[in-house]
């Protein structure tokens, strides 16, 4: 069964804290991607990246960066939390080589800032 | 305009109705068009794919892609309450990331 683990379902950070969102998936997978969720603006793009030590920057970089040190595992790091990066955070894994039409996600983490 | 536009509802239907969710798009590059299905309090999960313009049938699912009007549609016929989630259509281009619309949150009333 595949799976795409995130490290916490619920955090709750201080602003100007450094937080880390780990995502590991255990499928081989080339690509991996950060997204965050919020109400009304549905799935937004942070990071992603197409192999190890690779990383692009998606629609909504600012304020985050990542990191692809091994293949399965895929780290959003938030530099100085602030209360608007109060969201869901979803990692997600996908096979390069074929159509990545298939993406599998996490659970999410909830990731409050106060 | 938008690259992909999807109502966000909420849509509210009793028990056996035929349900029918829709998105626009504008990207005529985009070569898959996708459905996820996502569980409250879960991550998205891929329902339906197709390639080309035509239906694809999967049980009580059926994805519609109407490519000339940039048009796509989710049916689920028979709806039952383990149906209501949040229907999110996403668009492939390349070897690029999904493109998803903001989702459409169904709930089916026993």
């Amino acid at each position: 069964d595949v799976k795409v683990t995130q490290s916490s379902r619920y955090l709750v950070k201080r602003t100007g804290e450094k937080v880390f969102l780990e995502c590991v998936q255990d499928m081989d997978h080339e690509n991996m991607f950060w997204y965050r969720q919020d109400p009304g603006l549905g799935l937004r793009l942070i990071y992603f990246s197409y192999d190890v030590k690779m990383k692009e920057k998606g629609d909504i970089p600012e304020g985050y960066s990542v990191s692809r040190e091994k293949k399965e595992r895929f780290s959003l790091i938030l530099e100085s939390a602030s209360t608007n990066q109060t969201s869901m955070y979803l990692c997600a894994s996908s096979q390069q080589g074929r159509l990545n039409t298939e993406a599998f996600f996490g659970q999410g983490t909830r990731l409050t800032v106060v | 305009q938008k690259e992909v536009e999807q109502d966000p509802g909420p849509l509210s239907v009793p028990e056996g109705a035929i349900v029918s969710l829709n998105c626009t798009y504008s990207n005529s590059a985009f070569q898959y068009f996708m459905w996820y299905r996502q569980y409250s309090r879960k991550g998205p999960e891929l329902l339906m794919y197709t390639y080309s313009s035509g239906n694809k049938e999967d049980g009580r699912f059926t994805a519609q892609v109407d490519k000339s009007s940039k048009y796509i549609s989710l049916f689920i016929r028979d709806s039952q309450p383990s149906d209501s989630a949040t229907y999110l259509c996403a668009f492939l281009k390349g070897n690029t990331p999904l493109v998803f619309g903001k989702g459409t949150r169904l709930s089916v009333i026993a």
